[in-house]
């Protein structure tokens, strides 16, 4: 099988600050790790993909100086919420897949934001 | 842009009971996987479909792509507590894009 972790599982901040997730995959090399956001009750939403060395390509809506993704080794990614505000409570969660593992994308088992 | 529709939205049934949650997308699918998702949890894949009129059957759960490759079913017989989740339908893209979910069906089995 393939693991990918996320750490923190759940973080509450205050209004202003910035928190940072990290996603790892443990038991191969990603070649691209994916970030999603999930509001209650609704589905996944693509924010940004992230390939290991390069910038990462946010999707149409997502600012990328508010979500600050690097992606520093085949093995890790982090997400920045910078300056969080209360409407950036969510759950995020983050996805890896790999050339020689085909279309799969091996999901983590998310992160819970809560901005006070 | 590609939307996916997820029907029924939520559903609630007694236990034995079988059921089916339908996947409908507004262009061809790259290939449509479809995921099971726990409150709290990242979502799991449970099957992965590429060719049109393909049939995959997972224990209880049976999977279908249609011939047009732009709707998909998933059948599950005998309903058990353990199946309570979301179903999530989701696009691959090709691989090297992320995935469009539609907004999944919640299903809840009753003891």
């Amino acid at each position: 099988g393939a693991v990918v972790s996320q750490h923190p599982s759940w973080v509450i901040c205050k209004s202003g600050t910035s928190v940072k997730i990290e996603c790892r995959s443990l038991d191969f090399q990603a070649t691209t790790m994916f970030w999603y956001r999930q509001f209650p009750k609704q589905s996944l939403m693509l924010m940004a993909t992230s390939n290991e060395g390069s910038k990462a390509t946010y999707e149409q809506g997502v600012e990328k100086d508010k979500f600050l993704i690097n992606h520093a080794s085949l093995t890790l990614s982090t997400l920045t919420v910078t300056s969080a505000h209360p409407e950036d409570s969510s759950f995020y969660i983050c996805s890896a897949n790999s050339f020689d593992r085909g279309e799969t994308q091996y999901f983590g088992p998310g992160t819970r934001l809560l901005v006070l | 842009t590609q939307l996916l529709e997820q029907s029924p939205q939520f559903l609630s049934i007694q236990e034995g009971e079988n059921l089916t949650v339908y996947c409908n997308s507004s262009s061809v699918f790259s290939s449509l996987q479809w995921y099971r998702q726990e409150p709290g949890e990242g979502p799991v894949l449970l099957v992965t479909v590429v060719t049109g009129g393909e049939v995959k059957k997972l224990k209880r759960l049976t999977f279908q792509f249609g011939d047009a490759r732009k709707d998909s079913s998933l059948h599950i017989t005998a309903a058990q507590p353990g199946d309570t989740g979301l179903y999530l339908c989701a696009d691959s893209g090709g691989g090297a894009d992320g995935l469009t979910f539609g907004k999944g069906t919640h299903l809840i089995i009753q003891p």
